[in-house]
């Protein structure tokens, strides 16, 4: 099993500009979920999602869309990228939710 | 609303001594599971050990332990014998035992350790 993928690694965007972060799981499990990480922050919940075509907010959603079409997938839109959104994205993934598995993360730079 | 406080932002330690992080947590509720995560330079956040709150005995997990003291909401981790490769940033985060929206990870600011050779 590849665990929890998430692609880029690393992007730099420029203020106004859309992308999406890609996140994908082989695991079968049922929650996912996007969390950001500032320094001093800790990882904070964005968006999450309890099964295919279920998603819900996190703690800090403004900015960010999120859809679940499929199990495996859960991508993370960022519809019109501000300097605030510069922040390592963690992709996770839990089947009964004890232990979450995290991807290798994202390093986003909004310029 | 639940929040995890982590009072010690750095720690350091002489290699194969042991050290004690710190962290305490706020709520109300009686079912939960509380966690200890490495996060080294490479960025991958890998999970050290895990406690339920029912069980009364603390978990271990080769060097690593902890302290559960569910009445004072305290979650210590100990290390024993540091290695070099214990050098990262450690967090301490909860989580409601019940599922749904309840699997959301509520995660402390993190403290560095610093393994001195």
């Amino acid at each position: 099993n590849a665990g929890v993928t998430q692609t880029p690694k690393f992007q730099v965007l420029k203020t106004g500009q859309s992308m999406t972060l890609q996140c994908a799981q082989d695991m079968n499990h049922e929650y996912m979920s996007w969390y950001r990480q500032d320094p001093g922050m800790g990882l904070r919940l964005i968006h999450y999602s309890v099964g295919a075509g279920i998603t819900d907010q996190g703690e800090v959603p403004n900015g960010y869309n999120v859809s679940r079409s499929t199990t495996e997938d859960f991508p993370l839109r960022l519809l019109s990228a501000a300097p605030s959104q510069t922040s390592v994205y963690f992709c996770a993934s839990s089947r009964t939710g004890a232990e979450q598995y995290f991807g290798p993360g994202t390093r986003l730079t909004v310029t | 609303a639940q929040t995890v406080t982590q009072s010690q932002p750095e720690m350091s330690v002489q290699e194969a001594e042991t050290v004690t992080l710190s962290c305490t947590y706020d709520t109300s509720e009686s079912d939960y599971y509380l966690f200890w995560y490495k996060q080294p330079p490479s960025r991958q956040m890998i999970l050290v050990i895990r406690q339920e709150a029912y069980k009364q005995q603390n978990a271990t997990e080769n060097r690593f332990s902890v302290n559960f003291q569910k009445a004072a909401k305290s979650f210590s981790l100990k290390i024993s014998d540091s290695q070099l490769g214990d050098a990262a940033m450690y967090f301490c985060a909860y989580r409601l035992y019940s599922g749904g929206s309840n699997y959301k990870l509520t995660f402390g600011k993190g403290t560095l350790l610093t393994v001195n050779p």
